[in-house]
């Protein structure tokens, strides 16, 4: 029974490209998080989806991030035009459906731009 | 918006020892979850143990303890028995209660050191 999936592990981007991560919540949660941990920091929190909706993007940068929780599929967060202020960890989070406070991460992605 | 501070950047304790680490909070809410989160260097994030404000009785995982403080805003972890597996980052975290109110508040983290 796997847990949250994420990938790739570690990303290396140049300025300018773009970055796609992957997130496979575990099988059966229809709620799905993203956080980013910059180094010696806590997470903070990013994007709250459903399936094909964006639920909290509160805590989304208002440009170049994106994120998506399609029917079918991971869920993705998409950076544009990466900057060297955009490396960090960036977790993903699934939790069932309903008002459960039990989340379970994903071992996260470490984004580095060079 | 509800902020979690953790005061202590680093401690450190001898392997079978105890220790604490200190967190306080800050809301307007009546009712809400407060966690504990344990980060190896793997980078993998461990739900370590969870309280509910409504619960007066201190959450308990094992060696694993909670001093809630409700009216002080005081959540601490006391690790009984120090192990060297138990070297990790620790954070403590906030969520609200309720409907779409799902995203933890982090503090800053407590790096734990075990010296043998």
């Amino acid at each position: 029974n796997a847990g949250v999936m994420q990938n790739p592990r570690h990303l290396v981007r140049r300025r300018g490209q773009e970055a796609r991560l992957r997130c496979s919540p575990v099988k059966g949660h229809s709620h799905v998080y993203w956080y980013r941990q910059l180094p010696e920091e806590g997470l903070k929190f990013m994007v709250y989806l459903q399936k094909e909706n964006i639920i909290d993007e509160s805590g989304m940068p208002k440009e170049r991030f994106s994120a998506e929780f399609p029917k079918e599929g991971p869920s993705i967060l998409r950076i544009q035009q990466v900057v060297r202020g955009d490396s960090a960890a960036y977790f993903c989070a699934s939790s069932p459906s309903g008002d459960n406070y039990g989340y379970t991460f994903g071992s996260g992605t470490r984004l580095t731009v060079v | 918006a509800q902020t979690v501070t953790q005061s202590q950047p680093e401690m450190s304790v001898q392997e079978a020892e105890t220790v604490t680490l200190s967190c306080t909070y800050d809301t307007s809410e009546s009712d809400y979850y407060l966690f504990w989160y344990k980060q190896p260097p793997s980078r993998q994030m461990i739900l370590v143990i969870r309280q509910e404000a409504y619960k007066q009785q201190n959450a308990t995982e094992n060696r694993f303890s909670v001093n809630f403080q409700k009216a002080a805003k005081s959540f601490s972890l006391k690790i009984s028995d120090s192990q060297l597996g138990d070297a990790a980052m620790y954070f403590c975290a906030y969520r609200s209660l309720g409907g779409g109110a799902q995203k933890l508040v982090f503090g800053q983290g407590t790096r734990l050191t075990i010296n043998p």
